[in-house]
Parts: C-alpha cells; sequence; structure tokens
C-alpha cells in the first residue's frame, strides 16, 4: 500500500534553534498534505494544510510564522519549528491523500531542552 | 472546539471481555474513519464508514455509523492484549482529506 515516510523519527534541539520535519509520499503523488500536532495522552490536532505550489493555510491558534511550512514538489512537504522552545516539544504527524485514502507517516517526536 | 467526543477515555479491561467505544457529534459526517495509534508511530486505519446504518466487521471488531451519520461506534470481541492501543475516530467536515480527530480511547487490554 501507499507509504508516507517522515524524517527525522525523532530530534532534539535546543531552545531558539530551528527543526525542519520532512514528510514524503513515497509511490504517490499528493497536491495536499497536513501537519498533525499530538501532545502526550492526547489526540491529534490539525495544525495547517500544506498545499503545493502555493501558501499553506494554517488552523485557528497556529503561528504561521513559527511554524513554517513548504510544499515544493508533489511528493514532499516539510514542516520548520523555528525558535523551538520547550512548549513545543511534541509529536508532529503528518498525512498525504491518495485519491482513495490518507496515509499517515511514522510521526516525528521532538524535544525542546 | 473539539466535535468529535469519545467515551470511554481510558479502558482498562480483561482478556477475554467484550468492550464498545463511541465516537459522538452533533455535526453530520460524509464518512467516519477509526485508526488505531501505537506509542510513537501513526495511526492506522482501521476502517471507513460511509453510509448511514452501515456495518462493518473486521474480525473481532465491529463498526457502526449511525443512522444521522453523526455518530459511531466500534465494538470488539473477545478481546486480546494485542488490541491494546489509541484509538481514534476521525471525520472530515469539508469531504477532504483534512480530519477531525476524536478525543481518543486509550485501551489496555490485561493478560
Amino acid at each position: 500500500g501507499a507509504v508516507v515516510s517522515q524524517h527525522p523519527s525523532w530530534v532534539i534541539c535546543k531552545s531558539g534553534t530551528s527543526v525542519k520535519i520532512e514528510c514524503r509520499s513515497l509511490d504517490f503523488q499528493a497536491t495536499t498534505m497536513f501537519w498533525y500536532r499530538q501532545f502526550p495522552k492526547q489526540s491529534l490536532m490539525l495544525m495547517a494544510t500544506s498545499n503545493e505550489g502555493s501558501k499553506a493555510t494554517y488552523e485557528q491558534g497556529v503561528e504561521k510564522d513559527k511554524f513554517l511550512i513548504n510544499h515544493a514538489s508533489l511528493t514532499l512537504s516539510t514542516l520548520t519549528v523555528t525558535s523551538a522552545h520547550p512548549e513545543d516539544s511534541s509529536f508532529y504527524i503528518c498525512s498525504a491523500s491518495s485519491s482513495t485514502e490518507a496515509f499517515f507517516g511514522q510521526g516525528t517526536r521532538l524535544t525542546v531542552v | 472546539t473539539q466535535l468529535l467526543e469519545q467515551s470511554p477515555q481510558f479502558l482498562s479491561i480483561q482478556e477475554g471481555e467484550n468492550l464498545t467505544v463511541y465516537c459522538n457529534s452533533s455535526s453530520v459526517f460524509s464518512s467516519l474513519q477509526w485508526y488505531r495509534q501505537e506509542p510513537g508511530e501513526g495511526p492506522v486505519l482501521l476502517v471507513t464508514v460511509v453510509t448511514g446504518g452501515e456495518v462493518k466487521k473486521l474480525k473481532r471488531l465491529t463498526f457502526q455509523f449511525g443512522d444521522a451519520r453523526k455518530d459511531s461506534s466500534l465494538h470488539i470481541t473477545a478481546a486480546q492484549p494485542g488490541d491494546t492501543g489509541l484509538y481514534l475516530c476521525a471525520a472530515s467536515t469539508s469531504g477532504t482529506y483534512k480530519y477531525i480527530f476524536g478525543t481518543g480511547t486509550r485501551l489496555k487490554v490485561l493478560a
């Protein structure tokens, strides 16, 4: 079946630095990808919709200048957490949809120290 | 605003018991998905229900979509330790794959 791959699986960074997370659709093209955030013991919360070739659409309360999204090709979307702080520590998950189903990446655990 | 409320939030049962998880909303959805998530991994799709009143079975799991397409249930028969995980319902209000996830039900099945 279709696979969505995220990289890295986990990352630790210092406060104030930026971290880039990649989301790739391996065997299908995705004009739209979605980024979610999941805090411990909680459900997934949609952060933004990543649109190939255009600006991302952010959900209410998500800072677009802090969470930069780039969808430069039909198989790759990136999420950059800028000037990370400990409260940004979370599990970040992307999804990409084929014509029939949405597939989720394995997630990226970000820890900001 | 959380549109999908799941109950119970936590459930700890003995192997062999049956259980039902509910996903409720005041909104009408064109389809609803159920996912299972293991710690440190992304959610994995279990089933999609589309038609009001629809019932789908996946081995020991039975999924039902409410007649009004506002709610759904997941019933597990003879639960096994391998069923342990976070169960999530998800739906889209836009007819796309932009999902809102339910609050989640954390299931633990004890051997």
